[in-house]
C-alpha cells in the first residue's frame, strides 16, 4: 500500500501490551483535539476526541489524556492487538485559526504490534 | 450509510497539466474539507467548503482550487502541475458545525486520491 510517512517515529510493542502514543500540539488556543488512525492505503479513521475543558476521556480500549500546561496529548491503547498497527495522528482545532472544520495535524507516530 | 467516496483512486499526470479530483460526502454532511498528505509535510489543510461556499483556506498557492455543488459533492482542481504536487489528496466530510456540539462535527475521511506527477 501507499506509504504514509517514510520517516515517522515508530513505537514497537508486543501484542497484549499497553501502548502510549504522545503528541505535542502547537497552539495554546486550541480547544478541541482528535486522534486518528491511518492504515496503509486508507484515509484517517476517527478514534477519540477531547475538549480542552477535560483532562481525560475514555473509549473502548483507548484513553486520551490532555495536559494543557505543557500542550501535550497522549493516546493510550490497552491490550494492543495486531489490528492496531497503523500510523496515529493527533489533530487540533483552534477556532481562531480557521474555524472548527480545519484540522491541524501532528506529524504522526507509526505503531508496530508484534505477535 | 455509505462513507466518503473519492474518485479516482490513482492518477498519473505530467508537469504542466491540470487535474480534477472528486469527493462525494456522507449523506447529510454539508461540509467538505480537502487535505494534502506527503511524507515530507504530513497532512496539510487545503480548504473547506460549506453550502457551496469556501469557508476556510489553507496556505496553498492559487493553483489549488475547489468548488462544491448543491448536493454537497466537491471537486478540487490543481492547475499547472508541479512535481511537488505528487501526494495523497484526502477529502473529509462533516456536518459542518462552527459552534455548539462539536462531538457531532467529526470529520470522516475518504481513502484518498493518489496523484503522481511525472
Amino acid at each position: 500500500g501507499e506509504s504514509v510517512g517514510l520517516h515517522l517515529p515508530t513505537l514497537s510493542v508486543q501484542e497484549g501490551d499497553n501502548s502510549i502514543i504522545n503528541c505535542a500540539y502547537s497552539n495554546s488556543a486550541s480547544d478541541y483535539f482528535i486522534w486518528y488512525k491511518q492504515e496503509s492505503g486508507k484515509g484517517p479513521q476517527f478514534i477519540i476526541d477531547i475538549r480542552s475543558n477535560m483532562d481525560k476521556r475514555q473509549g473502548q480500549r483507548v484513553t486520551v489524556l490532555l495536559n494543557k500546561t505543557v500542550k501535550h496529548l497522549s493516546l493510550q491503547i490497552a491490550a494492543t492487538q495486531p489490528g492496531d498497527s497503523a500510523v496515529y495522528f493527533c489533530a487540533e482545532i483552534s477556532p481562531f485559526s480557521g474555524g472548527y472544520n480545519k484540522l491541524i495535524f501532528g506529524a504522526g507516530t507509526r505503531l508496530a504490534v508484534h505477535p | 450509510k455509505a462513507g466518503v467516496t473519492q474518485t479516482p483512486r490513482y492518477l498519473i499526470k505530467t508537469r504542466g497539466q491540470q487535474v480534477t479530483l472528486s469527493c462525494s460526502p456522507i449523506s447529510g454532511h454539508r461540509s467538505v474539507s480537502w487535505y494534502q498528505q506527503t511524507p515530507g509535510q504530513g497532512l496539510q489543510f487545503l480548504f473547506e467548503y460549506f453550502s457551496e461556499t469556501q469557508r476556510n483556506k489553507g496556505n496553498f498557492p492559487g493553483r489549488f482550487s475547489g468548488r462544491q455543488f448543491s448536493n454537497s459533492r466537491s471537486e478540487m482542481n490543481v492547475s499547472t502541475l508541479e512535481l511537488g504536487d505528487s501526494a495523497l489528496y484526502l477529502c473529509a466530510s462533516s456536518l459542518g458545525y462552527e459552534w455548539g456540539n462539536l462531538a457531532k462535527n467529526i470529520q470522516y475521511f475518504g481513502a484518498g486520491t493518489r496523484l503522481s506527477v511525472l
